[in-house]
């Protein structure tokens, strides 16, 4: 199996503050990594698709880069309801795997 | 509006059995692939389970492989998890999830359903 690696595991960041999270993976999986926010209580909500495409309706200040084994989800200002678990998940093989998830706290 | 609404969750005994259900809305369900994923009470997201859009090919993780079986039925437009063998590490909510992609695997999960809990406790 493809094994997801992020980091870091927790992010303490402020409001307006530019905030990366980084994805690696254990073989190459081309672009096919997603990205999920997801919230207490609450169902994942997909944000990025294909490394770097932002899915319909989520804010511009979400993007993702990265190809073959390292990622990235760049959020340029934080915003008050961006604080939240965030997790990357490949789609290369038909053995889906997601990363352990990190988790933006407020400063 | 897409809706995906899970429900059979509930509490089983270790060793037993449930099964569990997603009713889909709003969209072409027979043309979409569909997943489960679960999350442990407090741990990260787990994949758990895939089946294409016809039922025809079916994906399962390694830790629910031989004691899991998805399967649909595209005239309810309904997916479903027949969970065996429930063991505490089973324990989660169980969410199904859409695939981007028509017709076949290989895309990102754009809608998910709200979860159902399932307990595994003697």
């Amino acid at each position: 199996d493809i094994q997801m690696t992020q980091s870091p595991s927790t992010l303490s960041a402020s409001v307006g503050d530019r905030v990366t999270i980084t994805c690696r993976a254990s073989q190459s999986i081309s672009s096919w990594l997603a990205w999920y926010q997801q919230k207490p209580g609450k169902a994942p909500k997909l944000l990025i698709y294909k490394a770097s495409s932002l899915e319909s309706g989520v804010p511009s200040r979400f993007s993702g880069s990265g190809s073959g084994t390292e990622f990235t989800l760049t959020i340029s200002s934080l915003q008050p309801d961006d604080f939240a678990t965030y997790y990357c998940q490949q789609y290369n093989s038909y053995l889906w795997t997601f990363g352990q998830g990190t988790k933006v706290e407020i400063k | 509006e897409v809706q995906l609404v899970e429900s059979g969750g509930g509490l089983v005994q270790p060793g037993g059995s449930l099964r569990l259900s997603c009713a889909a809305s709003g969209f072409t369900f027979s043309s979409y692939a569909m997943h489960w994923v679960r999350q442990a009470p407090g741990k990260g997201l787990e994949y758990v389970s895939a089946i294409s859009s016809n039922g025809g090919s079916t994906y399962y993780a390694n830790s629910v492989k031989g004691r899991f079986t998805i399967s649909r039925d595209n005239s309810k437009n309904t997916l479903y998890l027949q969970m065996g063998s429930l063991r505490a590490e089973d324990m989660a909510v169980y969410y199904c999830a859409r695939d981007r992609k028509l017709l076949w695997f290989g895309d990102a999960l754009d809608y998910w359903g709200q979860g159902t809990l399932v307990t595994v406790s003697s």
